[in-house]
Formats: structure tokens, sequence, C-alpha cells
């Protein structure tokens, strides 16, 4: 079987400040990670993947991810937030032909 | 251009009835899936169809059904079973690993 959980379901941070948001995954396959972006009343857009090889990810808008199979962890970080990445961010687990979603993460920034 | 179209963004059903929603793609994808969102439980999957003429259950399929007649169409339709429709409901498309999700359905039950 296979799982995902995100640590925090409300995470606030000032703008400028690090960004973190925690995932973490159960699976008796290897893992194909993902993180998804999704903005009010609107679909879901890839932020970033991990399938094979490299263990850092970079993603689009400067998001990156590191999967740590030891952790079975794969956060979700930002140097320096911005305004506009006020969303909510899920972590997906891709494995036996489905895609599973955790519960997400809602991102506020502060001014 | 390519991509995942849901139609209508915005649906309303009176308690009882069936309604459809559309989800029509044009990127090629031989998988196709339908999730519903409900606030504080991520997305949680219905059906899904990994090739024309096939599909299986999800998580929570009861109360809905699907039909995959064409690789480009998979249409949700919420039954008068199910007896908590209201929910966004959004379809994706999958080339193998990893997935596109279409703008979403929003169904409100009056």
């Amino acid at each position: 079987a296979q799982s995902v959980t995100q640590l925090g379901s409300h995470v606030s941070v000032s703008e400028g400040a690090l960004v973190l948001l925690r995932c973490n995954y159960s699976s008796s396959v290897p893992p194909y990670l993902f993180w998804y972006v999704q903005y009010p009343n609107q679909g879901l857009q890839l932020l970033l993947k991990y399938t094979t090889g490299a263990t850092l990810v970079k993603g689009i808008n400067g998001f990156e991810a590191e999967f740590k199979k030891s952790e079975t962890s794969f956060h979700l970080t930002k140097p320096s937030a911005h305004m506009s990445d006020a969303a909510e961010y899920f972590c997906a687990h891709f494995g036996n032909e489905k895609l599973t979603f955790g519960t997400g993460t809602r991102l506020t920034i502060i001014p | 251009d390519g991509g995942i179209t849901q139609s209508p963004k915005y649906l309303f059903r009176k308690e009882g009835q069936n309604v459809t929603l559309s989800c029509e793609q044009n990127l090629n994808h031989d998988a196709m899936y339908w999730y519903r969102q409900d606030p504080g439980q991520g997305l949680r999957l219905i059906y899904y169809s990994q090739i024309v003429n096939d599909f299986q259950k999800g998580d929570i399929a009861e109360g809905y059904s699907v039909s995959r007649e064409k690789k480009e169409s998979f249409p949700l339709t919420v039954t008068s079973a199910q007896k908590n429709p209201t929910a966004f409901y959004l379809c994706a498309s999958s080339y193998g690993v990893g997935a596109f999700f279409g703008q979403g359905t929003r169904l409100t039950v009056v």
C-alpha cells in the first residue's frame, strides 16, 4: 500500500523567509513523487517531480525538493517566499497505476 | 493548445438528479482519472482508466459511474445514490508517471 502524509495543514511564513513544506511517504515500490500547487478554484499545476536520478529536484517558481530515502521524505523548499506563493500545495505519490495525494498544506505569506 | 478541458466550471444539481461532468483531453494520454476534492481531505480518487473501454474503481466510487468509449473522453456521472455530492471535481490525464489536471468543476446540490 502507498500513502502520503503532509505535516501541517496550514503554514505561515513572512515574505522573504524560507518556505518548508513537509511530505513523508510510505511505499512498497520505488517511489515516484510529486509536488503540485493549487490556486483557488483552479486545477493542480505540477511544481516538480522525482522519478530517478538526482535526489535534489528543481521545479518552477524557485521551488525545489529533496528525496531522502532513509527518511522517506520529499520536503518542498523555497529560499525566499513571495506573496504570489500563497496557495495550497499537495504532495503526491505515483504507484500501482494511481496517483495518491496528501491532504494538502495551505501556505500563507505574511507581508 | 494541448490540454484537458472540464465542463461546466460550475454545476448545480437538484437532489435526486443525475448529472454528468465532462472531461476531454487532446494530449493523446492513455490514462485518465477523476478526483473529488473536499476541504481538509485532499484529493480522493473516484475512478481511473488506463485504456479505452476499461476502467477501475478508486477509493470512493460509490454513487458515481464513468465510461471510456474514446481515448479523449472520460465523463463522470454523479448519480442520485451519491449522498453528499457537493464538492470540487478534478479530471486528470497521464502519460505514465505524473498527471496533468483540468481546471475543475464545482458541483453544488441545491
